[in-house]
């Protein structure tokens, strides 16, 4: 089983709050990332990390931000959220250069 | 460009028969594959990949996945579905092995029925 936790799992906020998503892994991985996943639509990559200090935007443009400030911590925040946001966002980490992923359980953000 | 479609939004079968999800992508070079598998309410799970080694790749749970570059088809099959088995799954194509390079095809709810 992956040691890699999602916070919180589940969060309904209004419009124009300021949130973050916490990623947390204990496999001592280089690599994470965030994706972005809707109901019967592909996963989207949003934001992904190579090392700490090293942030990068993903094949999908999103409002959100990113840090990695430490190996094991990637949390994603959003400035003002809006009901576009609303999606479920799943955090991941990787070993170097093995293309296999091991996902969080997710966060599901609804923003009314 | 890479690209990976999967022809079944959702696949229904009983349980102990089998199952078959189809999975076709497009890539220019000799890309890695993977199947993944989601739980209600849990994150993804590897269940297996392929990386240009042997073509037919065993996976946990049963699942097996036959790399036919012919019909560049990766379709991931089980003998004898479990009620366990119910869950949305996805076909994945990378033309590298970083996690930026993955492509996620849309998914395929399979559904199991007693």
């Amino acid at each position: 089983e992956a040691d890699i936790y999602q916070t919180p799992r589940y969060l309904v906020i209004g419009t124009g709050k300021k949130i973050t998503l916490e990623c947390s892994q204990t496999m001592g991985h280089d690599k994470m990332y965030w994706y972005q996943q809707d109901p019967g639509m592909e996963l989207h990559l949003i934001h992904y990390s190579y090392g700490v200090n090293s942030t990068e935007k993903g094949d999908l443009s999103s409002e959100s931000t990113v840090s990695r400030i430490r190996t094991e911590h990637f949390p994603l925040t959003l400035e003002s959220a809006r009901p576009s946001h609303t999606s479920q966002y799943l955090c991941a980490s990787s070993v170097t250069n093995t293309g296999e992923l091991f996902f969080g359980e997710g966060s599901r953000l609804t923003v009314l | 460009a890479q690209s990976v479609t999967q022809l079944d939004s959702h696949v229904s079968v009983s349980e102990g028969t089998p199952v078959l999800l189809r999975c076709n992508y497009s890539s220019s070079y000799s890309p890695s594959l993977f199947w993944y598998v989601q739980h209600p309410n849990k994150g993804l799970q590897l269940l297996l990949k392929y990386t240009s080694a042997a073509t037919l790749v065993k996976g946990i749970n049963g699942f097996e996945a036959e790399f036919k570059k012919s019909e560049t088809s990766f379709h991931l099959t089980k003998p004898s579905a479990h009620m366990s088995d119910a869950a949305e799954y996805f076909c994945v194509v990378s033309e590298g092995q970083a996690g930026t390079a993955l492509i996620f095809g849309k998914g395929t709810t399979l559904s199991v029925s007693s």
